[in-house]
């Protein structure tokens, strides 16, 4: 079974970091594009960034370009998300996702940690 | 960015109806449009991809179609467990973006 846990959320001040990981199992990680995708409270989807399987390739939205790094470790079925400089504007439930087979699609979601940037 | 834009906002049907969503993309993407189900303190689910394609388990009740720049989600008849809220996604180019969701709700 497809298992995919978020941990690292929490409170932070404006200026802040945090780091986001997400545990995977139930599959081979090492295979397969993953991606990070936040949600603010009430609000819609945003997909955030994104990497490939090797970590050769990784690609962002613009507004956290220069500030988030998406990173993983295939030896420890992790992906991670390094958020630097966060703005109230990030707060958001995060959500750490396996792209499908195409790489654009998101097939099996985890359940969420929530960034809460506030002083 | 490719802006998804989803109508109507909600919807109130009952068990049994016909529901149609539509996305409107703000440029042409191809085919290369998702949907995706969230229920209530859920993560969202894939239901289709490619446009059209359905993803594994998904009941066939849920279908999709377009090209280009409109695209549609259709239910073709409402069941209990379907009343939720509905997303677009496109992945035609970068940055993949979502619609801003369409509320399914109990009439």
């Amino acid at each position: 079974e497809v298992q995919l846990v978020e941990s690292g959320g929490g409170l932070v001040q404006p200026g802040g970091s945090l780091r986001l990981s997400c545990a995977a199992s139930g599959f081979t990680f090492s295979t397969y594009w993953m991606t990070w995708v936040r949600q603010s409270p009430g609000k819609g989807l945003e997909w955030v960034a994104n990497i490939k399987q090797d970590g050769s390739e990784k690609n962002y939205v613009d507004s956290v370009k220069g500030r988030f790094t998406i990173s993983r470790d295939d030896a420890k079925n992790s992906l991670y998300l390094q958020m630097n400089s966060l703005r109230a504007e990030d707060t958001a439930l995060y959500y750490c996702a396996r792209c499908s087979g195409s790489g654009s699609t998101f097939d099996y979601w985890g359940q969420g940690t929530l960034v809460t940037v506030s002083s | 960015a490719i802006r998804m834009t989803q109508s109507p906002s909600s919807i109130s049907a009952s068990t049994g109806d016909r529901v149609t969503i539509t996305c409107r993309a703000s440029q042409h993407i191809s085919n290369y449009v998702a949907w995706y189900q969230q229920k209530p303190g859920k993560a969202p689910q894939l239901l289709i991809y490619a446009a059209y394609i359905l993803q594994s388990g998904v009941p066939s009740r849920f279908s999709g179609s377009g090209s280009g720049t409109d695209f549609t989600l259709t239910i073709s008849s409402l069941q209990s467990e379907d009343f939720a809220i509905y997303f677009c996604q496109q992945y035609y180019t970068y940055p993949w973006t979502f619609g801003q969701g369409t509320e399914v709700e109990i009439k």
